[in-house]
């Protein structure tokens, strides 16, 4: 079952330009986590936001959480070429994840 | 550093076949998943393991079977493969608590 929708599906922007990315979900959740995943990878954990915290940072990462709009965005600031990858937002209300379908990020040197 | 390894980066398989996938972690996680992921339908869990000889069905667990007899092995077994099972397998872990997942690099499974 899909919980978690990505949106835009594909993002292509310059070098040093900020990349932002949202996420909507459907139910009730205990956190919101983000991942990337580089071409042909595994997924690489970046980021979890309780469902009691509104914001936060990781470096160039900034993640917002509304729970009340069941939403969630991923800031990423001065964007480099090595952040082209995909992006997938997955929430948690048991140990399982939910993951969204992802949006791809092409970043152009 | 901790790491999840699978034992093949790609395979091919005709259709038939019994297919094992390996998945191996080393940081004592107690939760290892399986996932399948495909063009426009991002990641979908197969199976789940919350302890050694324990599973659960996941969202897509037709055609798939798994074993975990030690805490740090899971394994994705699929019976007799077919051309729909073509796909990205991921393995991941987690410590309980609504945690962090961490991947293994996947297996690119073709099914002829």
């Amino acid at each position: 079952s899909q919980q978690g929708e990505e949106d835009p599906q594909a993002l292509s922007i310059q070098e040093g330009e900020n990349a932002t990315m949202n996420c909507s979900y459907k139910t009730s959740i205990n956190n919101l986590q983000w991942y990337r995943q580089n071409s042909g990878r595994g997924l690489v954990h970046l980021i979890l936001i309780r469902s009691n915290e509104r914001e936060k940072h990781s470096g160039r990462l900034r993640v917002t959480l509304d729970t009340s709009k069941k939403s969630s965005s991923l800031l990423i600031t001065a964007s480099r070429a090595a952040d082209t990858a995909s992006y997938f937002c997955a929430t948690a209300n048991t140990d399982k994840l939910i993951f969204g379908t992802g949006t791809r990020l092409q970043v152009f040197p | 550093d901790v790491k999840v390894t699978q034992s093949s980066r790609y395979l091919v398989k005709r259709t038939g076949e019994k297919v094992f996938l390996e998945c191996v972690q080393d940081m004592d996680h107690e939760n290892m998943f399986w996932y399948r992921q495909d063009p426009g339908l991002g990641l979908r869990l197969i199976y789940f393991s919350y302890d050694v000889k324990m599973k659960e069905k996941g969202d897509i667990p037709e055609g798939y079977s798994v074993s975990r007899e030690k805490k740090e092995r899971f394994s994705l077994i699929l019976e007799s493969a077919s051309t729909n099972q073509t796909s990205m397998y991921l393995c991941a872990s987690s410590p309980p608590g609504q945690r962090e997942q961490f991947f293994g690099p996947g297996t690119r499974l073709t099914v002829l």
